[in-house]
């Protein structure tokens, strides 16, 4: 079945400096990316959207100059978290799809990465 | 109104009840439905899709769907020590494929 690599699992970083966070489609080429935050106890909530080769599509209220997309392949995203801070504290998870819908009806998650900025 | 509508729990319950999930949407535009089991700290699995409204049944889940009322159900049946996680409705249509999530309810079955 699809599967979606997502790494690191889990991220300790220093305030102020930045983390990148890698989401892989390991057997199937993912044309479009969607990468979300989870808070505790909260829903899953979309950050952005990237397409291949294209600049991401960010959510209202969400930084694109801090969250940095790359969607540079068909098999590879990645988030970047730039000049962190603590209350970027959070678990992100990235979703991937390929362009027939057809894996998982088109979203296969990614396991997640919880991040946390002391 | 809120888009997506779904009550946080937690719900606990004995092992083998029959547990039901419930979410209410508002965007009639959605055109597909979906649950999802996330474990902790781990990223969602998709348990049921549908788009259309009825019943559909796979093992021990069956997934409703009523687009009259904008109002699904996730039930399930004999439920397991193992089926302990949050549980997510999710709702898609339209040609960006983004899915807007309900909050989750936290079930746990206990042995």
């Amino acid at each position: 079945g699809a599967v979606v690599s997502q790494h690191p699992s889990w991220v300790i970083c220093k305030s102020g400096t930045s983390v990148k966070i890698e989401c892989r489609s390991l057997d199937f080429q993912a044309t479009t990316m969607f990468w979300y935050r989870q808070f505790p106890k909260q829903s899953l909530m979309l950050m952005a959207t990237s397409n291949e080769g294209s600049k991401a599509t960010y959510e209202q209220g969400v930084e694109k100059d801090k969250f940095l997309i790359n969607h540079a392949s068909l098999t590879l995203s990645t988030l970047t978290v730039t000049s962190a801070h603590p209350e970027d504290s959070s678990f992100y998870i990235c979703s991937a799809r390929d362009l027939q819908g057809q894996a998982n009806y088109g979203y296969t998650f990614g396991s997640g990465t919880r991040l946390t900025v002391v | 109104q809120k888009e997506v509508e779904q009550d946080p729990g937690p719900l606990s319950v004995p092992e083998g009840a029959i547990v039901s999930l419930n979410c209410t949407y508002s965007n009639s535009a959605f055109q597909y439905f979906m649950w999802y089991r996330q474990y902790s700290r781990k990223g969602p699995e998709l348990l049921m899709y549908t788009y259309s409204s009825g019943n559909k049944e796979d093992g021990r889940f069956t997934a409703q769907v009523d687009k009259s009322s904008k109002y699904i159900s996730l039930f399930i049946r004999d439920s397991q020590p193992s089926d302990s996680a949050t549980y997510l409705c999710a709702f898609g249509g339209g040609s960006n494929y983004k899915l807007t999530f309900g909050k989750g309810t936290l079930l746990t079955v206990n042995p």
